[in-house]
């Protein structure tokens, strides 16, 4: 198994693009997540997804969004990049027992100037 | 909804000395309580965790208590390494969403 899967690893992206970040998991969880870790802040929760077509915003949500059309696949998409999503982003996902152990991806750092 | 609160935000040990972190958290139907560890630009993964109806767990050098009364629980690490050096953070659930974070612990142990 690969786990949690993660692409790109680094982004640098100019204030208004919009990018997609992507996120794998061969697991077969029903449960995944998208959280945003930025220094001294800890991490966040931007949006989840208890199963395919189901989805709900998280503590952050703006300027982000999900869809989750596979089990295996939960992209989050940056609609109009700005300098404060700069951030390490983390995808993670969760099996049996719902959302207790949660299995994280290696993360995506992007920068906006 | 749940917030946790993490202390300290740095600490620092001698080798061989002992670390604890402490977190409290908000809400009383939380029933499940990781501690992750997170190296320098790796991903946080899980070290030890504990469940409501459980009062403390062990894993080697390493422990958890939790005193849901006080809605508060704690990482012990013994006989610190310098490979024990990292950011820790906890975290809590209740209900079905995912897990709500701490601002994490730096904790750096110099030999």
């Amino acid at each position: 198994n690969a786990g949690v899967t993660q692409t790109p690893k680094f982004q640098v992206l100019k204030t208004g693009q919009s990018m997609t970040l992507q996120c794998a998991q061969d697991m077969n969880h029903e449960y995944m997540s998208w959280y945003r870790q930025d220094p001294g802040m800890g991490l966040r929760l931007i949006h989840y997804s208890v199963g395919a077509g189901i989805t709900d915003q998280g503590e952050v949500p703006n300027g982000y969004n999900v869809s989750r059309s596979t089990t295996e696949d939960f992209p989050l998409r940056l609609l109009s990049a700005a300098p404060s999503q700069t951030s390490v982003y983390f995808c993670a996902s969760s099996g049996t027992g719902g959302w207790n152990e949660q299995f994280f991806g290696p993360g995506t750092r992007l920068t906006v100037l | 909804g749940e917030n946790v609160e993490q202390h300290p935000s740095t600490l620092s040990v001698q080798e061989g000395d002992s670390a604890v972190i402490k977190c409290t958290y908000s809400d009383s139907a939380s029933n499940y309580f990781p501690w992750y560890k997170q190296e320098l630009g790796k991903r946080p993964q899980l070290i030890i965790d504990i469940r409501s109806n459980v009062g403390e767990k062990k894993d080697q050098r390493i422990a958890v208590t939790l005193n849901k009364t006080a809605k508060h629980f704690s990482l012990h690490i013994t006989e610190t390494q310098p490979e024990d050096s990292a950011v820790y953070f906890c975290a809590a659930i209740s209900g079905n969403t995912p897990l709500v974070f701490g601002k994490g612990t730096r904790l750096s142990v110099i030999a």
